[in-house]
């Protein structure tokens, strides 16, 4: 079954370090990829996505994300994080003509 | 300015009541989404739509129904068949359904049974 895998329900860091959100799926292709983020209580804003090309994605806010496809990984990344960042973050993917699948989250609490 | 609308952003329930949550998007798409997310459960997709007058079944439609009759208005409905309704609902759409495009996302409802 298709699914997307992110490892850690809650992540601490401090104001300023870098942050690495993992998220792995298992598809029979590779799937389009897109990492989301959700402030309390609001709807869900796309920080970047992965259809093909460059295995390294920028998106908004200072974030990027790495495609690996031998890892199945899609792992977002910030190398400074500015207490604004603090939400959760879901991965997600999918293939054509279905269906996004969407990670559990990952909850970021930024430490000041 | 283009956007997704859910209303409301608030909504109680009592036990046995059918309620009705409504989207509304003006980004022309022809694609629209329901999730519901739980804590812990991220986004769960109870239907969607991929054309006007066309919907299907995602992973967890049980106590719930939703109709498409026009292009920018995709409502879903609550019913009393729903045995643990409360949680937070989203609507989403996007532009084109077969390319797992973008999906762009409502504020959601919360809605509470009392």
């Amino acid at each position: 079954a298709q699914s997307v895998t992110q490892p850690d329900i809650h992540i601490t860091v401090s104001e300023g370090a870098s942050l690495e959100l993992r998220c792995n799926y298992s598809y029979g292709a590779t799937p389009y990829l897109f990492w989301y983020v959700q402030s309390p209580g609001q709807g869900l804003q796309l920080l970047l996505k992965y259809f093909s090309g460059d295995t390294l994605v920028q998106g908004i806010k200072g974030f990027e994300a790495e495609f690996k496809r031998s890892q199945s990984s899609f792992n977002l990344r910030k190398p400074s994080v500015h207490w604004s960042d603090a939400a959760e973050y879901f991965c997600a993917a999918g293939l054509y003509g279905n269906k996004l699948v969407f990670g559990a989250g990952t909850i970021l609490r930024v430490k000041s | 300015d283009g956007g997704i609308t859910q209303s409301p952003k608030y909504l109680f329930r009592k036990e046995g009541q059918n309620v009705t949550l409504s989207c509304e998007q003006n980004l022309n798409h022809d694609a629209m989404y329901w999730y519901r997310q739980d804590p812990g459960q991220g986004l769960r997709l109870i239907y969607y739509s991929q054309i006007v007058n066309d919907f299907q079944k995602g992973d967890i439609a049980e106590g719930y129904s939703v109709s498409r009759e026009k292009k920018e208005s995709f409502p879903l409905t609550v019913t009393s068949a729903q045995k643990n309704p409360t949680a937070f609902y989203l609507c989403a759409s996007s532009i084109d359904p077969g390319s797992a495009a973008e999906a762009f996302f409502g504020q959601g409802t919360r809605l509470t049974v009392v």
